[in-house]
């Protein structure tokens, strides 16, 4: 079964750069996904197919993908960033098709 | 405005049953793939189950397999999960969510979109 493998955790203070990766074995191939979650909300897409944007994500939210790693890199943090950041593959390697959720990266700003 | 309502929630002993059901607006349901994910308490995302937008083809997760059934009516524009023999490690809020658009690379391989869209989630408790 494909895996996804995440830090727990990253911190950053307000107005610098927070790197999330994202882990996997040739991820490169695959399209990635990255969610936003606060507390007692549900996730929000902010973004898709490696690098792309929803409408209403800001620019400061931008994501690549090569080799085995993705990286999903928030520009100019703010303390609204604050939340739990989930990557997502769809695994189609084998028979048993199936989305894959990385751990989640508790993203904590000082 | 696309919205995604689930319900059906409770608490249910181990073993037990329970049929969870999300209404979803704005948008051509029949023309979208919708899964199920969950998320126990305290714990990340998992990923349970896939239903296309015909509901000819449907995928689920091993911890799951067997037990949960996905199902959908595109009259009603709904989606369900009728989950059986409940365990104490099923707790979990559980979300509806849709699939964004895919598209083929030029090598022809299908790239799958993210889930655009979410319910708020419902809770299922699995005590005695």
């Amino acid at each position: 079964s494909y895996v996804l493998t995440q830090p727990p955790s990253v911190s950053v203070a307000p107005g610098q750069t927070a790197r999330i990766t994202c882990g996997g074995n040739n991820i490169g191939s695959k399209s990635v996904h990255w969610y936003q979650q606060k507390p007692g909300q549900a996730p929000v897409l902010v973004v898709y197919d490696d690098s792309d944007r929803p409408s209403g994500i800001p620019e400061r939210f931008s994501g690549s993908n090569s080799g085995n790693t993705a990286t999903l890199t928030i520009s100019r943090v703010e303390a609204g960033d604050e939340a739990d950041y989930y990557c997502q593959v769809w695994d189609s390697s084998s028979d048993h098709l199936h989305w894959v959720f990385g751990g989640g990266t508790k993203l904590t700003v000082l | 405005e696309v919205q995604l309502v689930e319900s059906g929630g409770g608490l249910v002993q181990p073993g037990g049953s329970l049929r969870l059901s999300c209404a979803a607006s704005g948008f051509s349901f029949s023309s979208y793939e919708v899964n199920w994910v969950r998320q126990a308490p305290g714990k990340g995302l998992e990923w349970v189950s896939y239903i296309s937008g015909s509901g000819t083809t449907i995928y689920y997760a091993d911890y799951v397999k067997g037990r949960f059934t996905i199902s959908r009516d595109n009259a009603k524009n709904s989606l369900y999960l009728q989950m059986n023999s409940l365990r104490a490690e099923d707790t979990a809020v559980y979300y509806c969510a849709r699939d964004g658009r895919g598209y083929y690379d030029s090598s022809g391989y299908y790239h799958k979109g993210g889930h655009d869209y979410w319910g708020q989630g419902t809770l299922v408790t699995v005590s005695s």
